[in-house]
């Protein structure tokens, strides 16, 4: 079956640009992570949903940032007016259910956004 | 606060021999702990998680991790490498702030020497 996906694979952009991001979790999967993960350095949580809603955003450094999972599905991250620090994998999760400490995220391959 | 250290951000092991990667974590409360593997190019992919049944876990690809209270530790081995197992390795312990989220670790870089 379908994993993860997430496109695109690469995005080089301008600073000041805006981007967006694409994921398509697997099918039946409730809960949706996006995660960044700079050079060197694991992946940091940004934002998670439950269906529809974003159940926690608190790991989106600023307003700049966005995302949305309008139909429980597909989501899209976000970014305006981006900044050469905005450079980064931008990585993808979901999991049947969320609301558990237990459950096991699955990984898309990540978008490397590059910021010129 | 939970956070999660791994320490040693690159190891190298010849084929055949042992494999030990460390993580210790930290956490005020009995935390889920997972190890993932990241192959270039391949999204994260789970080896084996811990949820407080048994202590040893086993995982794929014949790796396996303990669970030590007491050490705050939880590192992951495998009695003998392959050329295969050259990867990058998260150690991952979830906490409750709101929702649960997973804190990962910088990372080790496991190179395998034929």
């Amino acid at each position: 079956g379908a994993g993860v996906s997430q496109t695109p694979s690469n995005k080089v952009t301008e600073k000041g640009k805006y981007v967006e991001l694409r994921c398509d979790p697997i099918s039946g999967h409730t809960a949706l992570y996006w995660y960044r993960q700079s050079l060197g350095q694991g992946p940091e949580f940004l934002i998670y949903f439950q269906g529809t809603g974003a159940a926690d955003d608190s790991g989106l450094p600023n307003d700049r940032f966005f995302a949305v999972r309008p139909e429980g599905s597909v989501s899209t991250l976000k970014i305006q007016r981006t900044e050469r620090g905005d450079s980064a994998v931008y990585l993808c999760a979901s999991s049947l259910r969320g609301g558990t400490s237990e459950v096991e995220q699955f990984f898309g391959p990540g978008t490397r956004l590059t910021v010129l | 606060a939970q956070s999660v250290t791994q320490l040693d951000s690159h190891v190298s092991v010849s084929e055949g021999t042992p494999v030990l990667l460390r993580c210790n974590y930290s956490s005020s409360y009995s935390p889920s702990l997972f190890w993932y593997v990241q192959h270039p190019n391949k999204g994260l992919q789970l080896l084996l998680k811990y949820t407080s049944a048994a202590t040893l876990v086993k995982g794929i690809n014949g790796f396996e991790a303990e669970f030590k209270k007491s050490e705050t530790s939880f590192h992951l081995t495998k009695p003998s490498a392959h050329m295969s197992d050259a990867a990058e390795y998260f150690c991952v312990v979830t906490y409750y702030s709101g929702t649960y989220k997973y804190i990962f670790g910088t990372g080790t870089r496991l190179k395998v020497l034929a």
